[in-house]
Protein backbone atom coordinates (compact mmCIF):
# COMPACT_ATOMS: atom_id res chain seq x y z
CA UNK A 1 0.00 0.00 0.00
CA UNK A 2 1.57 3.45 -1.32
CA UNK A 3 -0.91 5.63 1.38
CA UNK A 4 0.29 8.12 4.00
CA UNK A 5 1.50 6.56 6.72
CA UNK A 6 2.36 7.61 10.19
CA UNK A 7 3.85 6.28 13.28
CA UNK A 8 3.35 5.53 16.20
CA UNK A 9 -0.09 4.93 15.79
CA UNK A 10 -1.13 5.57 19.60
CA UNK A 11 1.20 7.18 22.47
CA UNK A 12 1.03 7.82 25.97
CA UNK A 13 3.36 9.97 27.92
CA UNK A 14 3.50 11.77 31.42
CA UNK A 15 2.89 15.96 31.26
CA UNK A 16 6.47 17.31 30.57
CA UNK A 17 8.09 14.71 28.23
CA UNK A 18 8.74 15.02 24.75
CA UNK A 19 7.17 13.65 22.01
CA UNK A 20 8.09 12.95 18.13
CA UNK A 21 5.24 11.82 15.33
CA UNK A 22 6.78 10.59 12.00
CA UNK A 23 4.85 10.70 8.78
CA UNK A 24 5.40 9.47 5.46
CA UNK A 25 3.79 11.08 2.50
CA UNK A 26 2.75 9.38 -0.53
CA UNK A 27 5.72 9.18 -2.75
CA UNK A 28 5.39 11.89 -5.32
CA UNK A 29 3.38 14.41 -3.00
CA UNK A 30 5.26 17.82 -2.65
CA UNK A 31 2.56 18.64 -0.17
CA UNK A 32 2.56 17.49 3.52
CA UNK A 33 0.16 18.75 5.97
CA UNK A 34 0.06 17.82 9.83
CA UNK A 35 -3.43 18.21 11.73
CA UNK A 36 -4.81 18.08 14.97
CA UNK A 37 -8.27 16.98 15.72
CA UNK A 38 -9.95 17.21 19.49
CA UNK A 39 -13.44 15.11 20.03
CA UNK A 40 -16.26 16.32 17.84
CA UNK A 41 -14.47 18.82 15.93
CA UNK A 42 -12.81 19.08 12.90
CA UNK A 43 -9.00 19.16 12.07
CA UNK A 44 -7.31 22.19 12.98
CA UNK A 45 -4.21 22.92 10.93
CA UNK A 46 -1.33 23.54 12.12
CA UNK A 47 1.14 23.80 9.48
CA UNK A 48 2.48 22.98 5.89
CA UNK A 49 5.08 22.43 3.92
CA UNK A 50 5.87 22.49 0.26
CA UNK A 51 8.69 19.79 -0.50
CA UNK A 52 11.29 20.36 2.31
CA UNK A 53 10.24 24.04 3.11
CA UNK A 54 7.60 24.53 6.13
CA UNK A 55 5.38 27.17 4.39
CA UNK A 56 2.75 28.25 7.00
CA UNK A 57 2.17 27.68 10.56
CA UNK A 58 -1.06 28.12 12.60
CA UNK A 59 -0.22 31.21 15.46
CA UNK A 60 -2.72 28.48 17.30
CA UNK A 61 0.70 26.47 17.82
CA UNK A 62 2.35 26.84 20.68
CA UNK A 63 6.97 27.13 20.74
CA UNK A 64 6.56 23.92 22.09
CA UNK A 65 5.82 22.79 18.85
CA UNK A 66 7.84 22.22 16.11
CA UNK A 67 8.10 20.16 12.11
CA UNK A 68 10.24 19.45 9.84
CA UNK A 69 10.76 17.75 6.42
CA UNK A 70 14.33 17.25 5.56
CA UNK A 71 14.83 16.14 1.98
CA UNK A 72 11.29 17.07 1.02
CA UNK A 73 10.56 13.26 1.96
CA UNK A 74 9.27 12.15 5.39
CA UNK A 75 8.20 14.67 8.34
CA UNK A 76 8.51 14.83 11.87
CA UNK A 77 5.94 16.91 14.69
CA UNK A 78 7.86 17.02 18.09
CA UNK A 79 5.86 17.99 21.33
CA UNK A 80 8.08 19.52 23.97
CA UNK A 81 6.96 19.13 27.61
CA UNK A 82 3.55 18.00 26.90
CA UNK A 83 0.38 19.31 28.52
CA UNK A 84 -3.09 17.58 29.25
CA UNK A 85 -4.46 20.08 26.13
CA UNK A 86 -2.23 18.10 23.62
CA UNK A 87 -4.27 15.05 24.27
CA UNK A 88 -5.48 14.77 20.32
CA UNK A 89 -5.22 12.98 17.36
CA UNK A 90 -2.51 14.28 15.05
CA UNK A 91 -3.39 14.01 11.78
CA UNK A 92 -0.81 13.82 8.33
CA UNK A 93 -1.90 14.77 5.12
CA UNK A 94 -0.14 14.92 1.97
CA UNK A 95 -1.32 16.08 -1.81
CA UNK A 96 -0.12 16.82 -5.26
CA UNK A 97 0.81 20.09 -7.01
CA UNK A 98 0.01 22.21 -8.86
CA UNK A 99 -3.66 22.45 -9.48
CA UNK A 100 -6.13 20.72 -6.99
CA UNK A 101 -5.10 20.12 -3.64
CA UNK A 102 -6.87 16.89 -2.83
CA UNK A 103 -5.37 15.61 0.44
CA UNK A 104 -5.03 12.47 1.59
CA UNK A 105 -4.91 11.46 5.07
CA UNK A 106 -2.85 9.20 7.21
CA UNK A 107 -4.24 7.04 9.90
CA UNK A 108 -3.14 9.16 12.57
CA UNK A 109 -1.33 9.30 15.97
CA UNK A 110 -3.46 9.37 19.06
CA UNK A 111 -1.75 10.82 21.79
CA UNK A 112 -2.73 10.73 25.31
CA UNK A 113 -1.03 13.12 27.97
CA UNK A 114 -1.38 11.97 31.34
CA UNK B 1 -19.58 33.38 12.69
CA UNK B 2 -17.00 30.46 11.71
CA UNK B 3 -15.42 30.34 8.47
CA UNK B 4 -17.32 26.98 7.82
CA UNK B 5 -20.33 25.63 9.34
CA UNK B 6 -21.94 22.53 9.43
CA UNK B 7 -25.20 21.21 11.17
CA UNK B 8 -23.61 19.00 13.84
CA UNK B 9 -26.57 16.59 13.65
CA UNK B 10 -27.45 13.46 13.72
CA UNK B 11 -28.90 13.62 10.72
CA UNK B 12 -31.08 10.35 10.70
CA UNK B 13 -31.77 8.88 7.07
CA UNK B 14 -34.19 5.89 5.80
CA UNK B 15 -31.98 3.26 3.68
CA UNK B 16 -32.57 3.81 0.45
CA UNK B 17 -33.33 7.16 1.13
CA UNK B 18 -31.15 10.23 -0.16
CA UNK B 19 -28.72 12.20 2.47
CA UNK B 20 -28.06 15.95 1.92
CA UNK B 21 -25.33 17.41 3.80
CA UNK B 22 -25.08 20.95 3.65
CA UNK B 23 -22.36 23.41 4.46
CA UNK B 24 -21.69 27.28 4.78
CA UNK B 25 -18.53 29.10 4.10
CA UNK B 26 -17.71 32.64 4.84
CA UNK B 27 -14.41 33.55 2.29
CA UNK B 28 -15.39 34.43 -0.97
CA UNK B 29 -12.25 33.92 -1.77
CA UNK B 30 -12.45 29.94 -1.59
CA UNK B 31 -11.84 28.23 -4.88
CA UNK B 32 -11.36 24.85 -3.65
CA UNK B 33 -14.45 22.47 -1.44
CA UNK B 34 -14.25 18.87 -0.45
CA UNK B 35 -16.28 16.46 1.43
CA UNK B 36 -14.39 14.00 3.75
CA UNK B 37 -16.43 10.75 5.30
CA UNK B 38 -15.18 10.16 8.82
CA UNK B 39 -15.66 7.05 10.33
CA UNK B 40 -15.57 6.68 14.41
CA UNK B 41 -11.83 6.39 15.62
CA UNK B 42 -10.30 6.77 11.92
CA UNK B 43 -9.29 9.20 10.23
CA UNK B 44 -10.88 11.82 7.23
CA UNK B 45 -11.41 10.08 3.83
CA UNK B 46 -11.93 11.92 0.68
CA UNK B 47 -15.04 11.38 -1.56
CA UNK B 48 -15.50 14.67 -3.46
CA UNK B 49 -14.21 18.03 -4.38
CA UNK B 50 -15.75 20.41 -6.00
CA UNK B 51 -14.13 23.42 -8.36
CA UNK B 52 -16.60 24.98 -10.34
CA UNK B 53 -20.53 26.49 -9.53
CA UNK B 54 -22.89 23.27 -10.11
CA UNK B 55 -22.92 19.78 -9.35
CA UNK B 56 -20.25 16.93 -9.72
CA UNK B 57 -21.44 13.59 -9.38
CA UNK B 58 -19.67 10.22 -8.93
CA UNK B 59 -20.86 7.10 -8.39
CA UNK B 60 -24.24 7.56 -5.58
CA UNK B 61 -22.75 10.80 -4.22
CA UNK B 62 -23.53 14.60 -6.01
CA UNK B 63 -21.74 17.76 -4.55
CA UNK B 64 -23.12 20.73 -5.41
CA UNK B 65 -21.76 24.07 -5.13
CA UNK B 66 -23.33 28.02 -5.29
CA UNK B 67 -20.67 30.55 -5.03
CA UNK B 68 -22.87 32.99 -4.78
CA UNK B 69 -24.65 31.66 -1.84
CA UNK B 70 -21.43 30.54 -0.34
CA UNK B 71 -23.06 26.99 0.16
CA UNK B 72 -21.71 23.56 -0.90
CA UNK B 73 -23.81 20.39 -0.35
CA UNK B 74 -23.42 16.53 -1.04
CA UNK B 75 -26.04 14.10 -1.81
CA UNK B 76 -26.01 10.56 -0.98
CA UNK B 77 -28.56 8.92 -2.89
CA UNK B 78 -29.51 4.70 -2.15
CA UNK B 79 -28.03 5.48 0.96
CA UNK B 80 -26.73 2.48 3.15
CA UNK B 81 -25.68 1.36 6.53
CA UNK B 82 -22.09 1.71 5.95
CA UNK B 83 -22.33 5.73 4.78
CA UNK B 84 -23.12 5.96 8.53
CA UNK B 85 -20.24 8.21 9.52
CA UNK B 86 -19.31 11.72 10.34
CA UNK B 87 -18.86 14.17 7.17
CA UNK B 88 -16.76 17.10 7.12
CA UNK B 89 -16.75 19.81 5.00
CA UNK B 90 -13.21 21.42 3.88
CA UNK B 91 -12.94 24.74 1.99
CA UNK B 92 -9.40 26.43 0.77
CA UNK B 93 -8.20 29.65 2.44
CA UNK B 94 -7.86 32.37 0.36
CA UNK B 95 -7.03 30.34 -2.51
CA UNK B 96 -4.14 28.80 -0.58
CA UNK B 97 -3.45 25.59 0.01
CA UNK B 98 -4.83 25.66 3.82
CA UNK B 99 -8.19 24.19 4.48
CA UNK B 100 -10.46 25.49 7.01
CA UNK B 101 -12.88 23.05 8.22
CA UNK B 102 -16.20 22.32 9.62
CA UNK B 103 -16.76 20.54 12.64
CA UNK B 104 -19.06 17.63 10.49
CA UNK B 105 -22.38 16.51 10.57
CA UNK B 106 -22.65 12.94 12.26
CA UNK B 107 -24.95 11.05 9.61
CA UNK B 108 -27.20 7.79 10.35
CA UNK B 109 -28.47 5.43 8.15
CA UNK B 110 -31.22 3.82 9.80
CA UNK B 111 -32.33 -0.05 8.08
Amino acid sequence: DTGVSQDPRHKITKRGQNVTFRCDPISEHNRLYWYRQTLGQGPEFLTYFQNEAQLEKSRLLSDRFSAERPKGSFSTLEIQRTEQGDSAMYLCASSYGPGGDEQFFGPGTRLTVL
Amino acid sequence: QKEVEQNSGPLSVPEGAIASLNCTYSDRGSQSFFWYRQYSGKSPELIMFIYSNGDKEDGRFTAQLNKASQYVSLLIRDSQPSDSATYLCAVNKDSNYQLIWGAGTKLIIKP
